[in-house]
């Protein structure tokens, strides 16, 4: 039950788009649409920001959107605003019928 | 309203057995496709999923960890208790319950506060 790569950083400048891949394999991301993306800010839980691949929860904005290419998810910030400025995690169920996180990626507003 | 909170010891020493507990409310663990989760955060370090029970009392727990975990629920209380035997300071963290419902299919869309658990002798 190895974790999901993601990078360790990225960055972008308001008003960019920026995206974070989560890269597994054939047992848990490539198998399953069950896809989950997460944002956490310091010191606060994580937050639920994308299920199933590319699905929003409501409420949550649009400039957040999800997308799945073989084994590698990805998660797009669009016009990039201070308060996206947190730790993301993506998340996937595997053929184990267990769960899997990603080893998490800060992201920085310039 | 939907909310969950972790409880359980601050400090635990080596060897021993943590007990923590998750208190919910807003929804029913006997309501087809609800599930809850434990995960847990050591500081500065990604999320690690830990266990899950299901609505139908199913459990699945982390291969890693399997041997010394264990999860389960009491309906009447809305409860769900995880057990980890044998700590140790690596398991230094802050442990989170979250639930999963069928609407979000393997997804948390409710999380507690979390709890910190040093391990220390």
């Amino acid at each position: 039950q190895s974790a999901l790569t993601q990078p360790a950083s990225v960055s972008g400048s308001p008003g960019q788009s920026i995206i974070i891949s989560c890269t597994g394999t054939s047992s848990d991301v490539g198998g399953y649409n069950y896809v989950s993306w997460y944002q956490q800010h310091p010191g606060k839980a994580p937050k639920l920001m994308i299920y199933e691949v590319s699905n929003r929860p409501s409420g949550v904005s649009n400039r957040f959107s999800g997308s799945k290419s073989g084994n590698t998810a990805s998660l797009t910030i669009s016009g990039l605003q201070a308060e996206d400025e947190a730790d993301y995690y993506c998340s996937s169920y595997t053929s184990s019928s267990t769960l899997v996180f990603g080893g998490g990626t800060k992201l920085t507003v310039l | 309203q939907v909310t969950l909170r972790e409880s359980g010891p601050a400090l635990v020493k080596p060897t021993q057995t943590l007990t923590l507990t998750c208190t919910f409310s807003g929804f029913s663990l006997s309501t087809s496709g609800m599930c809850v989760s434990w995960i847990r955060q050591p500081p500065g370090k990604a999320l690690e999923w830990l266990a899950r029970i299901d609505w139908d009392d199913d459990k699945y727990y982390s291969t890693p960890l399997k041997t010394r975990l264990t999860i389960s629920k009491d309906t009447s209380k809305n409860q769900v208790v995880l057990t980890m035997t044998n700590m140790d300071p690596v398991d230094t963290a802050t442990y989170y319950c979250a639930r999963i419902s069928s609407s979000y299919n393997s997804a948390f869309d409710y999380w507690g506060q979390g709890t910190q658990v040093t391990v220390s002798s």
